[in-house]
């Protein structure tokens, strides 16, 4: 089975701080995603990656960078934490070409910002 | 835009109590139709993909049907274990074919 390992399950941040959430893939994956999960609103996109050192903005990316620099790391970075941004992060990943692939989510990791 | 609504947000069912979960959809040519349970505190797991109008996909007590503007989630007899919230979520087949947009998701629990 694919395995999604999000590092921080819990992390609490102040605002203004630079916050780093790491996820790492270990099925070989091409592309790799970022949501946020708010009650009430769903699982929102923020960034998704196809390759390498590809990137792409998804729906909500204000606020956020992404990094993928091998293909099994996909990280997420908040430049400037704050309290809007305390949510439940959840990585993914997914066979690449067009078909309708599975997306594999890791466990989540909760932030909040004070 | 792509569009997904699920109903209910929530449902209470007692066990044994068969019941179903909707997810209405607009997409401009679907791709896929996932359904997915998610833990308390935990990621999404997926149970299911449809592809087309008319398919059914079953495992153990659940029973995935769609139609050209719904799928439906059937749950048969279900145990205090199937409490979760299912999510919905639609692929597109054009325009950003990668992105998966989902539903908020009902919450259900199954009481003894």
């Amino acid at each position: 089975d694919v395995k999604v390992t999000q590092s921080s399950r819990y992390l609490v941040k102040r605002t203004g701080e630079k916050v780093f959430l790491e996820c790492v893939q270990d099925m070989d994956h091409e592309n790799m995603f970022w949501y946020r999960q708010d009650p009430g609103l769903g699982l929102r996109l923020i960034y998704f990656s196809y390759d390498v050192k590809m990137k792409e903005k998804g729906d909500i990316p204000e606020g956020y960078s992404v990094s993928r620099e091998k293909k099994e790391r996909f990280s997420l970075i908040l430049e400037s934490a704050s309290t809007n941004q305390t949510s439940m992060y959840l990585c993914a990943s997914r066979l690449g070409g067009s078909g309708a692939n599975v997306l594999t989510f890791g466990a989540g990791s909760r932030l909040t910002v004070l | 835009e792509d569009q997904v609504t699920q109903s209910p947000e929530a449902l209470r069912l007692q066990e044994g109590e068969s019941s179903s979960l909707n997810c209405s959809y607009t997409v401009s040519g679907l791709r896929g139709l996932f359904w997915y349970r998610q833990d308390p505190g935990k990621g999404p797991e997926f149970l299911f993909t449809l592809y087309s109008a008319g398919e059914e996909k079953e495992k153990e007590r659940l029973k995935a049907t769609l139609t050209k503007k719904e799928s439906f989630l059937h749950i048969t007899a279900p145990k205090p274990e199937d409490s979760a919230t299912y999510l919905c979520a639609v692929q597109a087949r054009e325009g950003g074919g990668n992105k998966l947009t989902f539903g908020t998701g009902t919450q259900l629990k199954v009481e003894l």
